[in-house]
């Protein structure tokens, strides 16, 4: 199996820009899409980026996501921040060869 | 409107079993995969593995393999989670969530969730 390794916390002031890291250990980051879930305290996960780049219906324009095969990492760009912002952010991306899903181990982002 | 109702926190012993329930409604219930999740405090999500919602075969994740039991009642769109020989370590939040994408290949990204079910194992 691969890990997808995430900074512990990210922070930023209102109105600033975030970019969260996940950098997949083996294998290429192209194999396999990697797709983003928001935890914000005492709620469910929710979809915010999916297919690496792909923005589910309702979820703001503020998210955005991307691949860099050089660096073998997927990021998620979270512009002019507010304070709903402040969740846990989680990648996660397939296992094609253990037929398995994996998750990064999670950011949170805190909104000074 | 597509959801996911799981059922109450639960409050076991060591040793006991618990069977967490996920309500789905606001689609078909058997062209999409519904997998299991875990989290434990303080700790990040954790694939616990998938049912295939159309013939009741399931797949564990490594970790995962003994003690847990997928299930579904089809007739009343719920799928289970049974946990058996209770520890300590299983108290966790668990989602259940569904495929993304119709189809029961269960590759694609995870929506929607459950709200979650606490579990709690204390003597």
């Amino acid at each position: 199996n691969f890990l997808l390794t995430q900074p512990h916390s990210v922070s930023a002031s209102p109105g600033k820009t975030v970019t969260i890291s996940c950098t997949r250990s083996s294998g290429s980051i192209d194999n396999n899409y990697v797709h983003w879930y928001q935890r914000r305290p005492g709620s469910a996960p929710t979809n915010v980026i999916n297919d690496d780049v792909k923005r589910p219906s309702g979820v703001s324009a503020r998210f955005s996501g991307s691949i860099d095969s050089s660096s073998n990492s997927a990021s998620l760009t979270i512009s002019g921040l507010t304070t709903e912002d402040e969740a846990d952010y989680y990648c996660q991306s397939y296992d094609s060869v253990n037929l398995s899903w994996v998750f990064g181990g999670g950011t949170k982002v805190t909104v000074l | 409107q597509v959801h996911l109702v799981q059922s109450g926190s639960e409050l076991k012993e060591p040793g006991a079993s618990v069977k967490v329930s996920c309500k789905a409604s606001g689609y078909t219930f058997t062209i999409f995969a519904m997998h299991w999740v875990r989290q434990a405090p303080g700790q990040g999500l954790e694939w616990m593995g998938w049912v295939n919602t159309n013939t009741g075969d399931a797949t564990y994740a490594q970790g995962f393999k003994g003690r847990y039991v997928f299930s579904l009642d089809t007739s009343v769109t719920t799928a289970y989670l049974q946990i058996n020989g209770l520890k300590a370590e299983d108290t966790a939040i668990y989602y259940c969530v569904r495929d993304g994408v119709r189809g029961l290949a269960a590759v694609n990204w995870f929506d929607p969730w459950g709200q979650g079910t606490l579990v709690t194992v204390s003597s």
